[in-house]
């Protein structure tokens, strides 16, 4: 199974409400990423997991909240966003992070609009 | 510190006509460098890779990229184009040691197939 799976697909929130994203891999993968992209951008980095432990952020700010419950699922909280944040957020995951040419695999992404 | 560019944001050609998509990169130390491909409102999907194992690359679908170190290039061909190709690319690179999580992208290039 070489898939990363995302849900869901779309989702359509207010600025005071709460929701996450899920993000699922069966790979064996140490390593799992979150990325924000804008249209007709390339992807942006947000964060990094490490074998379980967040190892980089990227001076995201705290409206987003990641979590990593198990080596296979990320979830990204979301809360009190703004509109500029609507965007698709990716998931994507790597044998590890500390070797440069374990490509990255993406999911589908979650088209987000914040209303 | 590394960077990618990538030369025409956009690019057309006739179906049956030679695909070539213009990656130069920069990195102080040697790279791995990237091809994916994304469909609209789809995930990113790697075409191929380089990491130092040969300077000609074949990937999925017909495309290849040469690693041209003099040149600092990573240009991505394929001899003929099908309808089906459409799609936005990014060239990226990666590298060794400090740092090695991060997957610079260029700014993609769309690539439109004319019947």
């Amino acid at each position: 199974d070489t898939e990363v799976t995302q849900t869901p697909k779309h989702l359509v929130m207010g600025m005071t409400n709460k929701k996450s994203l899920k993000c699922e891999q069966h790979m064996g993968h140490r390593a799992m990423y979150w990325y924000k992209q804008k249209a007709k951008k390339p992807p942006e980095l947000m964060f990094v997991y490490s074998y379980e432990k967040l190892s980089i952020n990227e001076s995201v700010p705290s409206r987003f909240s990641p979590e990593c419950p198990n080596s296979s699922l990320l979830n990204l909280h979301l809360h009190a966003l703004q509109p500029e944040d609507s965007a698709l957020y990716l998931c994507a995951s790597s044998q590890d992070s500390g070797a440069g040419f374990n490509e990255q695999f993406f999911g589908p992404g979650t088209r987000l609009t914040v209303l | 510190a590394q960077s990618v560019t990538q030369l025409g944001s956009h690019v057309s050609v006739s179906e049956g006509a030679l695909v070539l998509l213009r990656c130069n990169y920069s990195s102080s130390v040697p790279p791995y460098l990237f091809w994916y491909v994304q469909y609209p409102n789809q995930g990113l999907q790697l075409l191929l890779k380089y990491t130092s194992a040969a300077t000609l690359v074949k990937g999925i679908n017909g495309f290849e990229a040469e690693f041209k170190k003099s040149e600092t290039s990573f240009h991505l061909t394929k001899p003929s184009a099908h309808m089906s190709d459409a799609a936005e690319y990014f060239c990226a690179v990666s590298r060794s040691g400090a740092g090695s999580y991060q997957l610079t992208f260029g700014k993609g290039t769309k690539l439109s197939v004319i019947p």
